[in-house]
């Protein structure tokens, strides 16, 4: 089906470990995001792009890296894990579209990190 | 900056009544969009519902409807005839303009229908 797939879907890192979540999106979207979702504080954006080779910083980016090397493809990186980063990891995409539109995000199915 | 707030954490209806979850927001932007999402037990994020700002009707889909109040910034969703399916995790959220059109997201309430 086409969508949103991030790998992997559940992970166990202990303190000071690094790692990669792959999101990749095959409906060509322009825009990439990476949220957070903890309990009782929704999802809180990471960082986002606008576009191949673009990334910008979102509401809560700090201990997290990411790129956009292909279109496709939108990697989110922890350098040295926290146990404050144990959370949920949601991708989505979406095309520019215009402004009045509803143009929805896509989601992928999520990613279950978690530091001890 | 933009604010999305949803006041009830938790909610109980019984099947087949309707139910209302509360979202307000704030913005300063003069255009923006409103969504709502659901996020069943499985864990997935399920758009449901979308009002644009300037839209003059509610929006509707299905057995969902905003009740959209510009000037009280609420944009409460109506669940009509609720189904056991219908329990899950609800998200009001809120797009704005500017680089990326990025979705500010409350906080939830979860909807436990009952029989």
């Amino acid at each position: 089906n086409a969508g949103v797939t991030q790998t992997p879907k559940f992970r166990v890192l202990k303190t000071g470990q690094s790692m990669t979540l792959l999101c990749a999106q095959d409906m060509n979207h322009e825009y990439m995001y990476w949220y957070r979702q903890d309990p009782g504080m929704g999802l809180r954006l990471i960082h986002y792009s606008v576009g191949e080779g673009t990334t910008a910083k979102g509401e809560v980016p700090d201990g997290y890296n990411v790129s956009r090397l292909k279109k496709q493809n939108f990697l989110l990186g922890l350098e040295s894990a926290a146990p404050s980063q144990t959370s949920v990891y949601f991708c989505a995409s979406r095309d520019p579209g215009p402004s009045s539109g509803a143009n929805v995000l896509t989601f992928g199915a999520g990613s279950r990190l978690t530091v001890l | 900056a933009q604010k999305i707030t949803q006041t009830q954490p938790g909610m109980f209806v019984q099947e087949k009544e309707a139910v209302t979850l509360d979202c307000t927001y704030d913005t300063s932007d003069p255009s923006y969009g409103l969504f709502w999402y659901k996020q069943p037990s499985s864990g997935e994020m399920i758009f449901l519902i979308y009002q644009g700002s300037y839209d003059q009707q509610n929006a509707t889909e299905g057995r969902y409807s905003l009740n959209f109040q510009k000037a009280r910034k609420s944009a409460n969703l109506v669940i009509s005839a609720s189904q056991l399916g219908d329990s899950a995790m609800y998200f009001c959220a809120m797009r704005g303009v500017g680089t990326a059109s990025k979705l500010t997201f409350g906080t939830g309430t979860r909807l436990q229908v009952t029989l």
